[in-house]
């Protein structure tokens, strides 16, 4: 079984369009995130949710809007695409460990979006 | 915030050790990750430290000291499959405990 997963693995599509990410965890994780990794490979948060609360929200356009309907899932949506959106996005989910923070990420598939 | 360092590419040979180093500059600390990525695929986890000094896993060792704000990943008896890029990524200690990820190491391993 996959423990993060995320759908579409590829999507194109043109400018001005709205578009979604789906991702799910079965980790029985609290906590998710949203990452977007560009063309030069920096991975940077977009969004953190614990259990359905959005957490962190970095600066991003509001554009994109997380959506969380149970703490297994955070789906991800794009309004009016640009070209500058074109990037690998990573959906990925981690638990609290008894020091008090996050043990590692574990990281969906990606998905590569281009903006045409 | 957040600021991390780590060569951006480095070739070794076949059965060789490496090092990648990685520096940080921080506002909070709360444990360092290492994680491999190979193109086209995910990040996975390789290994965590948050107290200084040395945690061993197989072939791969990583090494923090927190003072320096440095550490190190190392990789023995190299083999092809480890071409691929290493990320090192720093937790910080506010609300989310987020990770904060260097740019990456591209590692080359040759024959």
């Amino acid at each position: 079984d996959t423990a993060v997963s995320q759908t579409p693995k590829y999507l194109v599509t043109q400018m001005g369009n709205d578009k979604s990410i789906k991702c799910e965890q079965n980790l029985g994780h609290d906590t998710m995130y949203w990452y977007k990794q560009d063309s030069k490979k920096f991975l940077k948060i977009m969004f953190s949710y614990n259990n359905k609360e959005l957490i962190i929200n970095e600066t991003v356009p509001n554009r994109f809007s997380p959506k969380s309907p149970d703490k297994a899932h955070l789906n991800l949506h794009i309004n009016s695409l640009e070209l500058g959106d074109s990037a690998v996005y990573f959906c990925a989910s981690s638990q609290y460990d008894g020091t008090g923070g996050l043990a590692e990420a574990f990281f969906g598939q990606g998905t590569r979006l281009t903006v045409v | 915030g957040q600021n991390i360092d780590q060569p951006t590419e480095m070739t070794a040979t076949e059965g060789a050790i490496v090092q990648i180093n990685c520096t940080y500059q921080t506002s909070g600390f709360n444990g360092l990750f290492w994680y491999q990525q190979h193109a086209g695929e995910a990040p996975t986890f390789l290994s965590y430290n948050v107290l200084d000094g040395l945690e061993e896993k197989g072939r791969f060792s990583s090494f923090l000291s927190r003072s320096k704000g440095y550490s190190y990943l190392l990789l023995k008896e190299l083999q092809m499959k480890d071409s691929a890029s290493y990320l090192c990524a720093v937790r910080g200690d506010n609300a989310g405990n987020m990770l904060t990820f260097g740019g990456g190491t591209r590692l080359m391993v040759k024959p």
